[in-house]
């Protein structure tokens, strides 16, 4: 079982490059979401779609797009990386109504210099 | 200030302590309670979840949530090396389209 499959798990990026974050899921779920991690901060949302055809911003979406390709494909672009978007990033879906249960990827380690 | 509180620890304790971790919020909105555990670069995984107030208990983990005092616990008896790890509680608010709301998580060693 593949779960929550994240691409790629390393990235550098200079100042000013764009990159997508790919996440794909194997677990029919509704709903996907784009969350950052960074110390002290927790998890926060970056973007979710609730159900395909459907996006919305969370709590940090400045600077992020967002692409729901399929109900499988939740991807993540940066158009113009800046050092604040050194995180590690975290894909995950969840069964839309289900209070919980988000699945988490195994994450996306992206350092911007 | 932020809508859920979680001290960051790092927590430290023997091998077999009874471990208490905790969460405050600030919305009383918030009706989903979860908590995650997350291994050193893993991702998150879920450990417990509970709807509104009261306990659950599953194994040596119990988690408590107390609405009218916006608190939330997780208990972890007979504690093992293999709990070494970061908590992270989580809530949804009523309505919330499901999106979950993190602190910040506790850091959490376990020495034999």
């Amino acid at each position: 079982n593949a779960g929550v499959t994240q691409t790629p798990k390393f990235q550098v990026l200079k100042t000013g490059q764009s990159m997508t974050l790919q996440c794909a899921q194997d677990m029919n779920h509704n709903s996907m979401y784009w969350y950052r991690q960074d110390p002290g901060m927790g998890l926060r949302l970056i973007y979710y779609s609730a159900s395909e055809g459907t996006t919305d911003k969370g709590e940090v979406p400045n600077g992020y797009n967002v692409s729901r390709l399929n109900k499988r494909e939740f991807s993540l672009r940066l158009e113009s990386a800046a050092p604040s978007q050194t995180s590690v990033y975290f894909c995950a879906s969840s069964e839309a109504g289900q209070g919980g249960g988000y699945t988490f990827g195994s994450g996306t380690r992206l350092t911007v210099v | 200030q932020k809508e859920v509180e979680q001290d960051p620890g790092p927590l430290s304790v023997p091998e077999g302590a009874i471990v208490s971790l905790n969460c405050t919020y600030s919305n009383s909105a918030f009706q989903y309670f979860m908590w995650y555990r997350q291994y050193s670069r893993k991702g998150p995984e879920l450990l417990m979840y509970t709807y509104s107030s009261g306990n659950k208990e599953d194994g040596r983990f119990t988690a408590q949530v107390d609405k009218s005092s916006k608190y939330i616990s997780l208990f972890i008896r007979d504690s093992q090396p293999s709990d070494s790890a970061t908590y992270l509680c989580a809530m949804i608010r009523s309505g919330g389209y499901n999106k979950l709301i993190f602190g910040a998580g506790t850091r959490l060693a376990v020495h034999p």
